[in-house]
């Protein structure tokens, strides 16, 4: 069975300050693949990241970088300087297992940037 | 367009009356899935096609929801007799069906039942 588990609900954060989302996931198989989605105000979700279980390397985007590592079954999302557009929720996913694409989401992590 | 649609956007329906929410995926995309949003709640998995084949139904509710694909594309989810715990955000995504690919999502359909 996969699970995904975003402890965080909301995280509030003043406008240029960095701050991290955590995504801890579990599954028993060795080849899967870790997504982050963001969706915001506007409710439609929109795809950040893909990584799969055998790159480790970490991924920066602009201001946007993820951390993956296996030894903790963690792949945490750091947004550098953050902005108001950056308010949203935002969902870790875990496709793994089984003969075809199914994908567990977290429950989210609600962003607010605060001007 | 390029992306995802739902229709309608939005749904306003009696307690106990029947519902049809359509999903036009990205063209292309074999796989299709269907969410459920429950206001501030995280994605709920109600069902997925591969084709016009549904190999994980796991997540339907209640012998009251089901959902058909045809022509691979076109997709609709029907709830009979809705009650008013069905209200919601339907959120469809496709993808291109492995399990290594992004979904996208449509907007949504966001349901009332009154």
């Amino acid at each position: 069975a996969q699970k995904v588990t975003q402890a965080q609900t909301e995280i509030s954060v003043v406008e240029k300050e960095d701050v991290t989302l955590d995504c801890v996931y579990e599954t028993r198989d060795t080849t899967y693949y870790l997504f982050w989605y963001k969706q915001p105000p506007s409710g439609e979700l929109v795809f950040l990241i893909r990584r799969n279980s055998f790159d480790e390397q970490n991924e920066i985007s602009g201001r946007y970088s993820w951390n993956f590592q296996k030894s903790t079954s963690s792949f945490n999302f750091t947004i550098t300087a953050s902005q108001v557009v950056d308010s949203a929720v935002y969902f870790c996913a875990l496709s793994a297992g089984g003969g075809y694409q199914k994908v567990t989401f977290g429950t989210g992590t609600k962003l607010q940037v605060i001007p | 367009g390029a992306g995802v649609s739902q229709s309608p956007s939005n749904k306003v329906t009696e307690k106990g009356k029947d519902v049809e929410l359509r999903c036009d995926p990205i063209s292309g995309h074999t796989a299709l899935y269907w969410y459920r949003q429950s206001l501030g709640q995280g994605l709920e998995f109600l069902i997925y096609f591969q084709g016009n084949s549904a190999p994980d139904k796991s997540g339907l509710p209640s012998d009251r929801f089901s959902a058909e694909r045809t022509g691979g594309s076109v997709s609709t989810l029907t709830i009979q007799r809705t009650q008013q715990e069905d209200s919601a955000v339907y959120l469809c995504a496709s993808s291109l069906g492995r399990r290594s690919y992004e979904q996208y999502f449509g907007p949504g359909t966001r349901l009332t039942v009154t």
